[in-house]
Protein backbone atom coordinates (compact mmCIF):
# COMPACT_ATOMS: atom_id res chain seq x y z
CA UNK A 1 0.00 0.00 0.00
CA UNK A 2 1.91 3.05 -1.27
CA UNK A 3 -0.28 5.40 1.20
CA UNK A 4 -2.08 7.17 -1.99
CA UNK A 5 -5.90 6.62 -2.25
CA UNK A 6 -7.98 7.43 -5.62
CA UNK A 7 -11.27 7.44 -6.24
CA UNK A 8 -13.46 5.95 -7.23
CA UNK A 9 -11.52 2.13 -8.43
CA UNK A 10 -13.78 2.27 -11.78
CA UNK A 11 -16.08 4.50 -13.34
CA UNK A 12 -18.14 3.90 -16.44
CA UNK A 13 -19.89 7.14 -17.92
CA UNK A 14 -21.31 8.21 -21.68
CA UNK A 15 -19.52 10.61 -24.23
CA UNK A 16 -19.75 14.29 -23.65
CA UNK A 17 -20.56 13.62 -19.72
CA UNK A 18 -18.19 14.85 -17.06
CA UNK A 19 -16.36 13.50 -13.96
CA UNK A 20 -14.64 13.80 -11.50
CA UNK A 21 -11.56 11.96 -10.13
CA UNK A 22 -10.08 12.77 -6.43
CA UNK A 23 -6.40 11.83 -5.38
CA UNK A 24 -5.38 12.17 -1.43
CA UNK A 25 -1.33 11.89 -1.03
CA UNK A 26 0.71 10.13 1.59
CA UNK A 27 0.17 11.84 4.49
CA UNK A 28 3.49 14.34 4.52
CA UNK A 29 3.28 14.87 0.78
CA UNK A 30 2.79 18.19 -0.67
CA UNK A 31 3.16 17.30 -4.16
CA UNK A 32 0.88 15.42 -6.22
CA UNK A 33 0.77 14.44 -9.78
CA UNK A 34 -1.47 13.22 -12.40
CA UNK A 35 -0.69 10.47 -15.14
CA UNK A 36 -3.00 9.02 -17.82
CA UNK A 37 -1.90 5.44 -19.49
CA UNK A 38 -3.88 3.66 -22.15
CA UNK A 39 -3.17 1.02 -23.75
CA UNK A 40 -0.66 2.13 -26.47
CA UNK A 41 0.48 5.23 -25.12
CA UNK A 42 2.35 4.34 -21.53
CA UNK A 43 1.80 6.72 -18.37
CA UNK A 44 1.66 10.26 -20.50
CA UNK A 45 2.06 13.01 -17.45
CA UNK A 46 -0.67 15.56 -17.05
CA UNK A 47 0.03 18.44 -14.52
CA UNK A 48 1.86 18.77 -10.92
CA UNK A 49 0.37 20.22 -8.05
CA UNK A 50 2.88 21.32 -5.16
CA UNK A 51 1.49 22.92 -2.19
CA UNK A 52 -1.79 23.88 -3.82
CA UNK A 53 -0.07 25.59 -6.70
CA UNK A 54 0.50 24.49 -10.46
CA UNK A 55 3.96 23.36 -10.61
CA UNK A 56 3.95 21.91 -13.94
CA UNK A 57 2.02 20.78 -16.93
CA UNK A 58 2.52 17.97 -19.44
CA UNK A 59 0.06 16.67 -22.04
CA UNK A 60 -3.36 17.77 -20.93
CA UNK A 61 -6.10 18.72 -22.89
CA UNK A 62 -8.09 22.01 -22.30
CA UNK A 63 -11.23 19.59 -21.46
CA UNK A 64 -9.27 18.38 -18.36
CA UNK A 65 -8.51 20.48 -15.14
CA UNK A 66 -6.94 19.57 -12.04
CA UNK A 67 -6.86 21.48 -8.73
CA UNK A 68 -5.27 21.12 -5.29
CA UNK A 69 -7.17 21.96 -2.09
CA UNK A 70 -5.51 23.42 1.04
CA UNK A 71 -6.10 20.22 2.59
CA UNK A 72 -3.80 19.03 -0.16
CA UNK A 73 -6.32 16.32 -1.98
CA UNK A 74 -6.39 16.71 -5.71
CA UNK A 75 -9.02 16.11 -8.29
CA UNK A 76 -8.81 16.02 -11.95
CA UNK A 77 -12.20 17.18 -13.69
CA UNK A 78 -12.42 15.72 -16.96
CA UNK A 79 -15.46 17.12 -19.36
CA UNK A 80 -16.55 16.48 -22.47
CA UNK A 81 -15.48 13.11 -22.62
CA UNK A 82 -14.75 11.11 -25.72
CA UNK A 83 -14.34 7.33 -26.11
CA UNK A 84 -10.58 7.93 -26.37
CA UNK A 85 -10.44 9.25 -22.79
CA UNK A 86 -11.14 5.58 -21.68
CA UNK A 87 -7.79 4.62 -19.78
CA UNK A 88 -6.37 4.48 -16.75
CA UNK A 89 -5.50 7.90 -14.10
CA UNK A 90 -2.85 7.83 -11.84
CA UNK A 91 -2.40 10.34 -8.90
CA UNK A 92 1.29 10.26 -7.31
CA UNK A 93 2.86 12.12 -4.52
CA UNK A 94 6.08 12.73 -3.19
CA UNK A 95 7.33 14.83 -0.41
CA UNK A 96 9.18 17.53 -2.17
CA UNK A 97 8.42 19.21 -5.62
CA UNK A 98 11.40 17.79 -7.78
CA UNK A 99 14.54 14.98 -7.49
CA UNK A 100 12.56 12.87 -5.39
CA UNK A 101 10.84 9.23 -5.67
CA UNK A 102 6.83 8.90 -6.54
CA UNK A 103 4.52 6.81 -4.80
CA UNK A 104 1.44 6.28 -7.17
CA UNK A 105 -2.12 5.59 -5.96
CA UNK A 106 -3.82 2.52 -7.33
CA UNK A 107 -5.84 4.06 -10.48
CA UNK A 108 -8.81 4.94 -11.71
CA UNK A 109 -10.15 3.02 -14.65
CA UNK A 110 -12.39 4.94 -16.67
CA UNK A 111 -14.30 3.95 -19.41
CA UNK A 112 -16.01 6.15 -22.03
CA UNK A 113 -18.86 4.29 -23.62
CA UNK B 1 11.63 16.60 -27.55
CA UNK B 2 12.99 14.03 -24.65
CA UNK B 3 12.34 10.65 -25.74
CA UNK B 4 13.24 7.79 -23.40
CA UNK B 5 13.34 4.14 -25.15
CA UNK B 6 12.64 0.92 -23.48
CA UNK B 7 13.19 -2.55 -25.50
CA UNK B 8 9.26 -3.17 -26.08
CA UNK B 9 9.92 -6.81 -26.56
CA UNK B 10 9.25 -8.80 -23.61
CA UNK B 11 12.68 -10.55 -21.80
CA UNK B 12 12.21 -13.94 -20.62
CA UNK B 13 14.51 -15.33 -18.61
CA UNK B 14 14.48 -18.47 -16.46
CA UNK B 15 14.42 -19.00 -12.34
CA UNK B 16 17.97 -17.97 -11.00
CA UNK B 17 19.42 -15.96 -13.69
CA UNK B 18 20.30 -11.96 -13.88
CA UNK B 19 17.89 -10.06 -15.86
CA UNK B 20 19.01 -7.05 -17.72
CA UNK B 21 16.50 -4.30 -19.03
CA UNK B 22 17.87 -1.36 -20.73
CA UNK B 23 16.84 2.09 -20.71
CA UNK B 24 18.26 4.79 -23.39
CA UNK B 25 17.51 8.54 -23.64
CA UNK B 26 18.13 11.21 -25.74
CA UNK B 27 17.34 14.93 -26.42
CA UNK B 28 17.99 15.52 -22.88
CA UNK B 29 20.58 15.18 -20.13
CA UNK B 30 18.10 14.36 -16.87
CA UNK B 31 19.56 15.00 -13.59
CA UNK B 32 18.23 11.60 -11.99
CA UNK B 33 16.66 8.08 -13.62
CA UNK B 34 14.52 6.20 -11.94
CA UNK B 35 13.20 2.92 -11.93
CA UNK B 36 9.35 1.24 -10.89
CA UNK B 37 7.49 -1.72 -11.70
CA UNK B 38 4.25 -1.93 -12.44
CA UNK B 39 2.12 -5.22 -12.18
CA UNK B 40 -1.41 -5.77 -14.65
CA UNK B 41 -4.11 -3.18 -13.33
CA UNK B 42 -1.62 -1.57 -10.31
CA UNK B 43 -0.24 1.37 -9.65
CA UNK B 44 3.82 1.86 -10.10
CA UNK B 45 5.75 0.94 -7.79
CA UNK B 46 8.82 2.77 -7.00
CA UNK B 47 12.30 0.88 -6.82
CA UNK B 48 15.53 2.43 -7.04
CA UNK B 49 16.75 6.33 -8.02
CA UNK B 50 19.73 7.02 -9.53
CA UNK B 51 21.40 10.61 -10.10
CA UNK B 52 23.49 11.82 -13.00
CA UNK B 53 27.06 11.64 -10.61
CA UNK B 54 26.35 8.33 -9.44
CA UNK B 55 27.83 5.33 -11.62
CA UNK B 56 25.71 2.77 -9.46
CA UNK B 57 23.11 1.94 -6.95
CA UNK B 58 22.16 -0.88 -5.39
CA UNK B 59 18.71 -2.46 -3.47
CA UNK B 60 18.77 -5.75 -2.21
CA UNK B 61 19.04 -7.97 -5.30
CA UNK B 62 18.89 -5.04 -7.95
CA UNK B 63 21.29 -2.84 -9.24
CA UNK B 64 20.76 0.32 -11.78
CA UNK B 65 23.47 1.75 -13.39
CA UNK B 66 23.95 4.99 -15.28
CA UNK B 67 25.87 6.28 -18.12
CA UNK B 68 26.12 10.07 -19.24
CA UNK B 69 28.42 9.08 -21.98
CA UNK B 70 26.07 6.73 -23.37
CA UNK B 71 22.50 7.96 -22.64
CA UNK B 72 21.92 4.64 -20.55
CA UNK B 73 20.66 3.17 -17.92
CA UNK B 74 20.93 -0.67 -16.95
CA UNK B 75 18.72 -2.56 -14.61
CA UNK B 76 19.69 -5.89 -13.19
CA UNK B 77 17.61 -8.47 -10.87
CA UNK B 78 19.71 -10.99 -10.13
CA UNK B 79 18.80 -14.45 -8.84
CA UNK B 80 15.43 -13.72 -10.28
CA UNK B 81 12.39 -15.21 -9.08
CA UNK B 82 8.68 -15.76 -10.74
CA UNK B 83 6.96 -13.05 -8.42
CA UNK B 84 9.93 -10.85 -10.32
CA UNK B 85 7.60 -11.13 -13.30
CA UNK B 86 6.10 -7.50 -14.02
CA UNK B 87 6.46 -4.24 -16.26
CA UNK B 88 9.61 -2.31 -15.51
CA UNK B 89 9.34 1.59 -16.42
CA UNK B 90 12.39 3.63 -16.14
CA UNK B 91 11.57 7.56 -15.97
CA UNK B 92 13.74 10.56 -15.76
CA UNK B 93 13.37 13.91 -14.76
CA UNK B 94 16.03 16.09 -13.24
CA UNK B 95 13.56 19.60 -14.18
CA UNK B 96 14.31 22.18 -11.28
CA UNK B 97 11.31 23.06 -9.30
CA UNK B 98 9.01 20.27 -10.59
CA UNK B 99 9.30 16.63 -10.87
CA UNK B 100 7.57 16.18 -14.12
CA UNK B 101 8.69 12.57 -14.79
CA UNK B 102 8.96 11.13 -18.38
CA UNK B 103 8.21 7.26 -18.62
CA UNK B 104 9.33 4.54 -20.67
CA UNK B 105 6.97 2.41 -21.86
CA UNK B 106 8.56 -0.21 -20.26
CA UNK B 107 9.96 -3.69 -20.46
CA UNK B 108 7.73 -6.62 -19.41
CA UNK B 109 9.46 -9.19 -17.81
CA UNK B 110 8.60 -12.74 -17.57
CA UNK B 111 10.41 -14.78 -14.98
CA UNK B 112 9.84 -19.04 -15.79
CA UNK B 113 10.82 -21.60 -12.81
Amino acid sequence: DSGVTQTPKHLITATGQRVTLRCSPRSGDLSVYWYQQSLDQGLQFLIQYYNGEERAKGNILERFSAQQFPDLHSELNLSSLELGDSALYFCASSVQADRTEAFFGQGTRLTVV
Amino acid sequence: SQKIEQNSEALNIQEGKTATLTCNYTNYSPAYLQWYRQDPGRGPVFLLLIRENEKEKRKERLKVTFDTTLKQSLFHITASQPADSATYLCAFGGFWGYNKLIFGAGTRLAVHP
